[in-house]
């Protein structure tokens, strides 16, 4: 069964910084691009950032580029969200997510970030 | 960026209907290597992560109910729940993955009459 549990969320004030975890289990992780999505109170969704299985490519939308980094540790089975330069519109769930032909099958159950001072 | 337009925002059903919802697309998700459209629905129930419906348009994930059914090509695209059971009120979208960055429409919330 494939699972990713997300951590490392919380309240932060503005301009402060927090690193999110997403550790798998279930697939081979190694072999599988992986994404963060988000999403705001009673908000939509919003897609962030991808990396390739191998950490060769990354992506990010333009509302986080320059501020937020993906990565991921294949030994761990972890992907990472490191995020600078937090905002208010920074608030949101944010999701792990398993890419699947391009698209996304399987999320994680999510993580609170709150931006506020 | 690709642009999502997603119609309607929500959607007032009874037990039996049959609904529609519709994306459309700022340019072509039609890959002209693999005339695979890059496509996919989604459904999120209140206070859960979403669930993948469908992708590459119109391929029904494992496990989903064939009421549930996507069309469309190029720039439009449907999804079409017939018999709408109780179980299916939640919020409904749709992920454009042709090109990053990734967009997804804007949702449509649906309930019951």
């Amino acid at each position: 069964e494939v699972q990713l549990v997300e951590s490392g969320g919380g309240l932060v004030k503005p301009g402060s910084s927090l690193k999110l975890s997403c550790v798998a289990s279930g697939f081979t992780f190694s072999s599988y691009g992986m994404h963060w999505i988000r999403q705001a109170p009673k908000k939509g969704l919003e897609w962030i950032a991808l990396i390739y299985y191998d950490s060769s490519n990354k992506f990010y939308s333009d509302s986080v580029k320059g501020r937020f980094t993906i990565s991921r540790d294949n030994s761990k089975n972890t992907l990472y969200l490191e995020m600078n330069s937090l905002r208010s519109e920074d608030t949101a769930m944010y999701y792990c997510a398993k890419s699947f032909s391009g698209s996304v099958d399987y999320w994680g159950q999510g993580v609170m970030v709150t931006v506020s001072s | 960026d690709i642009v999502m337009t997603q119609s309607p925002f929500s959607l007032a059903v009874s037990e039996g209907e049959m609904v529609t919802i519709n994306c459309k697309s700022s340019q072509s998700l039609l890959s002209s290597g693999n005339q695979k459209n890059y496509l996919a629905w989604y459904q999120q129930k209140p206070g859960q992560s979403p669930k993948l419906l469908i992708y590459y348009a119109s391929t029904r994930q494992s496990g989903v109910p064939d009421r549930f059914i996507g069309s469309g090509s190029g720039t439009d695209f449907t999804l079409t729940i017939s018999d709408v059971q109780a179980e299916d009120l939640a919020d409904y979208y749709c992920l454009q993955h042709y090109s990053s960055p990734y967009t997804f429409g804007a949702g449509t919330k649906l309930e019951l009459k």
